[in-house]
């Protein structure tokens, strides 16, 4: 099992250019979900899912598109990058629909905004 | 805005010591968990302790949880320089028909060889 799989590990963009982060899991998790890390904030969430069609906002959802077509995938986009979306970006995944259980993480998407 | 505040925000110990970090949050949970992260890494989860449990070990972890005050202690014995990593705790709470799962800012720990 790869587990969460992210790609690209590492992206720069200029402002106003659009991207989509690519996460994969091959644990028949239910359920998935975007955090972006910065800076002594911790882990915000970003968006999630309980099922694949089923998709719902997190605390910071600005800027950000997800779909779950699938599965196993769980894209996220940036429509328009701005320098305030410079982050790290992890995605996680769990069993169940509901959430709660223990995350499973992705080795993380280190973004610039120039 | 952020459910659990751990502290300290940074630890530095002897190899060999006890290392403890604490979280505080502000609603009630349904389960608390505790991840650890090493430099450039995802989080790994290490333990999750339920709303009706106080106490629980693995390996050399102990997890407490005070439902009453709101707080909960990761307590790892006899520290490692391995175990140099972030620490974060992880609140799970009810939020429209799902469970929330909010993250602290996290300890940094570092282990002294």
């Amino acid at each position: 099992n790869a587990g969460v799989t992210q790609t690209p590990k590492f992206q720069v963009l200029k402002t106003g250019q659009s991207m989509t982060l690519q996460c994969a899991q091959d644990m028949n998790h239910e359920y998935m979900s975007w955090y972006r890390q910065d800076p002594g904030m911790g882990l915000r969430l970003i968006h999630y899912s309980v099922g694949a069609g089923i998709t719902d906002q997190g605390e910071v959802p600005n800027g950000y598109n997800v779909s779950r077509s699938t599965t196993e995938d769980f894209p996220l986009r940036l429509l328009s990058a701005a320098p305030s979306q410079t982050s790290v970006y992890f995605c996680a995944s769990s069993y169940g629909r509901e959430g709660g259980k223990r995350l499973f993480f992705g080795s993380g998407t280190q973004l610039s905004v120039l | 805005s952020q459910q659990g505040e751990e502290d300290p925000q940074a630890l530095s110990i002897q190899e060999g010591e006890n290392a403890t970090m604490n979280c505080s949050y502000k609603t009630s949970i349904n389960n608390l968990q505790w991840y650890r992260q090493n430099s450039g890494r995802g989080l790994v989860h290490l333990i999750l302790i339920r709303s009706n449990e106080r106490e629980k070990h693995s390996g050399r972890l102990r997890v407490t949880l005070d439902t009453s005050k709101k707080s909960s202690s990761l307590l790892i014995t006899a520290s490692r320089a391995a175990d140099t990593a972030s620490y974060f705790c992880a609140t799970v709470a009810p939020s429209g028909g799902y469970q929330k799962v909010t993250f602290g800012t996290g300890t940094k720990l570092q282990v002294i060889p």
